[in-house]
């Protein structure tokens, strides 16, 4: 089966840095996505991870351990407005390269 | 680029009739779309994978003949949801892939469609 887990909730200071983990395991793997989502809106794009290491992009960095079957998104210089779900997601290379979502992390960035 | 648009933004029905959802590619030809369903505070489930000229690939659970899909061309894919009930009530979100861009493996996403059965 397909089974990807991430934290359900988290809480944060406005300016801090903040991690957020997700640990997967699929049957194919084709990358690992990290996307944002504000409540009744569509995602958005914020990363994709095919290879093991770091990726960064200004503010956010996004982390890939295949062999652990491990990513994580690191957050920094927190604004309020990052205050969203952020969803951890994996294609797969079959039926067409399919993207499996986990449940989303609900962030709250605090002043 | 990379624009996908849905149509309608958001629905509201009566019990037992059909509706149904339009999702564009504007700028890209899509060769394969996904339809997602989102509950609440709850993370996208994909329901199908729409394939253009050919027939969706549903996901486990998810019924065919309740949740029609056509993809008659490269830049549009439709949903139906024929005899809606309240529990269908959710939001329906549908992505693209453009694989003749070097981010192929990118999805991009509608604004989704709001359904509200009643």
């Amino acid at each position: 089966g397909q089974n990807i887990d991430q934290p359900t909730e988290m809480t944060a200071t406005e300016g801090a840095i903040v991690q957020i983990n997700c640990t997967y395991q699929t049957s194919g793997f084709n990358g690992l996505f990290w996307y944002q989502q504000h409540a009744g809106e569509a995602p958005t794009f914020l990363s994709y991870n095919v290879l093991d290491g770091l990726e960064e992009k200004g503010r956010f960095s996004s982390f890939l351990s295949r062999s652990k079957g491990y990513s994580y998104l690191l957050l920094k210089e927190l604004q309020m407005k990052d205050s969203a779900s952020y969803l951890c997601a994996v294609s797969l290379n079959t039926g067409g390269f399919k993207t499996i979502f986990g449940a989303g992390t609900r962030l709250f960035v605090k002043a | 680029g990379a624009v996908v648009s849905q149509h309608p933004s958001w629905v509201i029905c009566k019990s037992g009739t059909s509706v149904k959802i339009e999702c564009r590619s504007l700028d890209f030809q899509a060769t394969t779309m996904f339809w997602y369903r989102q509950f609440p505070k709850q993370s996208l489930m994909l329901m199908a994978t729409s394939n253009e000229g050919s027939k969706a690939t549903y996901e486990q659970g998810v019924e065919k003949d309740k949740f029609l899909i056509n993809h008659a061309s490269l830049t549009l894919s439709t949903l139906t949801v024929t005899s809606a009930h309240p529990e269908d009530s959710s939001f329906y979100i549908c992505s693209a892939r453009d694989l003749g861009r070097d981010s192929g493996y990118e999805q991009y996403f509608g604004p989704g469609t709001r359904l509200t059965v009643t």
